[in-house]
């Protein structure tokens, strides 16, 4: 199993700024990905971080709002750029390693006012 | 395209009665269905998977391709059982999950 852990937990931030939120896994994992939980909706797949090149983003998700970074196997981080309160949201990262099972962390709660 | 739903937000039952909790899914080759569980202030996590047939704390799914359905049965409700239950699909080749909206269940003593 991975245990990952997720920091921060949460924050309050003003719109227009930025948010950098980081992924740590105890384990070497095959795949990272980031996930958003908008308040009483589904999780949605925001994109899968590569590590050491550009991640793979999803419909409606795009680089320079939400730019992913993976340096190495373990590590990642989404950064919620020029914030708007529409972004509110739980920012879930994901990984999986080889049998498939997919561990999550606890969250990143950010409210944008 | 793939998609999960589950058609019920809240499941409200009582201790020791029967609960199944729905799941339908679209995909047009072979899935691989999952149920994952967040109970209150705990991180999502992993129930069963339909690859292992195993029962996890007394539930079982079965995947039915005919219906396109993985419903999670429980025979006799259990107070600590009360949580969040999403059912997540992932289909051929993808690593990543596709959620459905997820069914709060409520075990009333």
């Amino acid at each position: 199993s991975a245990v990952i852990s997720q920091k921060p937990s949460r924050d309050i931030c003003q719109r227009g700024t930025s948010l950098t939120i980081q992924c740590q896994v105890d384990s070497q994992v095959t795949m990272m990905f980031w996930y958003r939980q908008q308040p009483g909706q589904s999780l949605t797949l925001i994109a899968t971080a590569n590590q050491g090149s550009e991640a793979t983003y999803e419909s409606g998700f795009v680089i320079d709002k939400f730019p992913i970074s993976r340096p190495n196997l373990t590590f990642s981080t989404l950064t919620v750029s020029n914030m708007s309160p529409e972004d509110s949201s739980i920012y879930l990262c994901s990984a999986t390693g080889s049998d498939t099972e997919a561990f999550f962390g606890q969250g990143t709660r950010l409210t944008v006012v | 395209a793939q998609r999960v739903t589950q058609p019920e937000k809240l499941l409200s039952v009582f201790k020791g009665a029967p609960v199944e909790l729905k799941c339908n899914y679209s995909y047009s080759g072979s899935p691989e269905l999952f149920w994952y569980v967040q109970y209150s202030r705990q991180r999502l996590q992993l129930l069963l998977r339909h690859i292992s047939r195993e029962s996890i704390k007394g539930f079982t799914a079965d995947l039915n391709k005919g219906e396109t359905s993985f419903h999670l049965k429980k025979p006799f409700a259990q107070e600590e059982d009360s949580a969040m239950y999403y059912c997540a699909l992932r289909g051929t080749g993808r690593r990543a999950l596709t959620f459905g909206s997820g069914t709060r269940l409520q075990v009333q003593p």
